[in-house]
């Protein structure tokens, strides 16, 4: 199974918005609407910020949100603050043999 | 307040074993499906292995498949990760992961990650 598609790296001033891609296949992201999203600061654990394509935890800012369109599902951040600079995931549900299958992180730098 | 604190990793040599497990609570363990999500030094999450929180099906990496293996403990609302037949790129650092109550379930609360080295 390989691994779904992520830019290396985006930027984005404080205040602007960002976006990051995930792409994956017909097996996997096109398939099922159980992408999420992680962000993981450095020296940290990954945290869930959206799951199911396009909802938010409790406790996650409205900041941040998530949909879908065929085999690509996207992270868009808006408002972008200090704070959101770290690397993110996505990851996919991909079926009852493989599982699970991740992205290569994006990381966000806030200039 | 939802807890996983992981415990024995360190180093191992290659083709050696090396046991982790994984301390729960602040919730009903025996009720959720569990995950073991690995990061090696400086690359991304991978996902190694998911166990069921009802009748404790088990799935596998492909690349891990055969040699390692994920159980539970519910009475002690503890997870392991069996590892053998260890190789250099198996040194990560392994996270353990709350599921949601399906397999197909987000990883919804992450431990703080335990380090596996494998080196001669």
């Amino acid at each position: 199974q390989s691994a779904l598609t992520q830019p290396a790296s985006v930027s984005g001033s404080p205040g602007q918005s960002i976006t990051i891609s995930c792409t994956g296949a017909s097996s996997d992201v096109g398939n099922y609407n159980l992408v999420s999203w992680y962000q993981q600061r450095p020296g940290k654990a990954p945290k869930l910020m959206i799951y199911e394509v396009s909802k938010r935890p409790s406790g996650v800012s409205n900041r941040f949100s998530g949909s879908k369109s065929g085999n690509t599902a996207s992270l868009t951040i808006s408002g972008l603050q200090a704070e959101d600079e770290a690397d993110y995931y996505c990851c996919s549900y991909a079926g009852s043999s493989t599982l699970e299958v991740f992205g290569g992180g994006t990381k966000l730098t806030v200039l | 307040e939802v807890q996983l604190v992981e415990s024995g990793g360190g180093l191992v040599q290659p083709g050696g074993s090396l046991r982790l497990s994984c301390g729960a609570s602040g919730f009903t363990f025996s009720t959720y499906a569990m995950s073991w999500v690995r990061q090696a030094p400086g690359k991304g999450l991978q996902w190694v292995s998911t166990i069921s929180g009802g009748d404790d099906s088990t799935y596998y990496a492909d690349s891990v498949k055969g040699r390692f293996s994920i159980s539970r403990d519910n009475s002690k609302n503890t997870l392991y990760l069996q590892m053998n037949s260890l190789r250099a790129e198996d040194a990560a650092v392994y996270y353990c992961a709350k599921k949601g109550l399906a397999v197909t379930g987000q990883f919804d609360c992450w431990g703080q990650g335990i380090l596996v080295t494998v080196s001669s």
